[in-house]
């Protein structure tokens, strides 16, 4: 199966600030990539899929990029609502694993 | 919108039934997942059923839980058989696209809560 990897584990980082989450596949997915936010003791909420696609309603401060092996989920200016642990998932095929996860943190 | 039941304790060994009714969209047309996410752990996706009926399962629970649907009701299930202290989780129901290249999971169920212990 392949695996998923994140880093770093936690950032914090003052408001304003450029965050940058790497997503790592341990093959090839090609652009089966999806980003997640949870806040904390709520539900994941959708940001980004297909790499680089902004769901419905996430700020453009939020991207992605990359492809087939190495992501890249960056926050261009963090505000102080984008406290949350951010998850990366695998979509191309079964197991859909998803990455262990990033805690961003306000200073 | 996805709205999940059914969870609770149980002791190991035991069997639970959660069910996740959809309201919104057609539960047999589309694809629909199970994660889970373990006490301060982070996520991990439990299983999937496509709408042509096949099913996949994570290696962790293959075996025990059998995932379904019930077109009458528009309602997902998973049945969870011979519980272990480690399928202790906040269980999530998820919309999962409605093709192999777009089963990223939007939206979820506000989860429902799974503790096995004796």
């Amino acid at each position: 199966d392949i695996q998923m990897t994140q880093s770093p584990s936690s950032v914090s980082a003052s408001v304003g600030d450029r965050v940058t989450i790497t997503c790592r596949a341990s093959q090839g997915i090609s652009h089966y990539l999806a980003w997640y936010q949870q806040k904390p003791g709520k539900v994941p909420k959708l940001l980004i899929y297909s790499i680089s696609t902004l769901q419905s309603g996430v700020p453009s401060r939020f991207s992605g990029s990359g492809s087939e092996t190495d992501f890249t989920l960056t926050i261009s200016s963090l505000q102080p609502e984008d406290v949350a642990t951010y998850y990366c998932q695998k979509y191309d095929i079964v197991p859909y694993s998803f990455g262990p996860g990033t805690t961003v943190d306000v200073k | 919108q996805l709205v999940e039941s059914g969870g609770g304790l149980i002791q190991p060994g035991g069997s639970l039934r959660l069910s996740c009714a959809v309201s919104g969209f057609t539960v047999s047309s589309t694809y629909m997942s199970w994660v889970r996410q373990a006490p301060g752990k982070g996520m991990e996706w439990v299983s999937i059923t496509y709408s042509g009926g096949a099913t996949y399962y994570a290696d962790s629970v293959k075996g025990r839980f059998t995932i379904s649907r019930d077109s009458s009701k528009n309602t997902l299930y998973l049945q969870m058989n011979s519980l272990r202290a480690e399928d202790t989780a906040m269980y999530y129901c998820a919309r999962a696209g409605d093709n192999v290249w777009d089963s990223w999971l939007d939206p979820w169920g506000q989860g429902v809560l799974v503790t096995v212990s004796s």
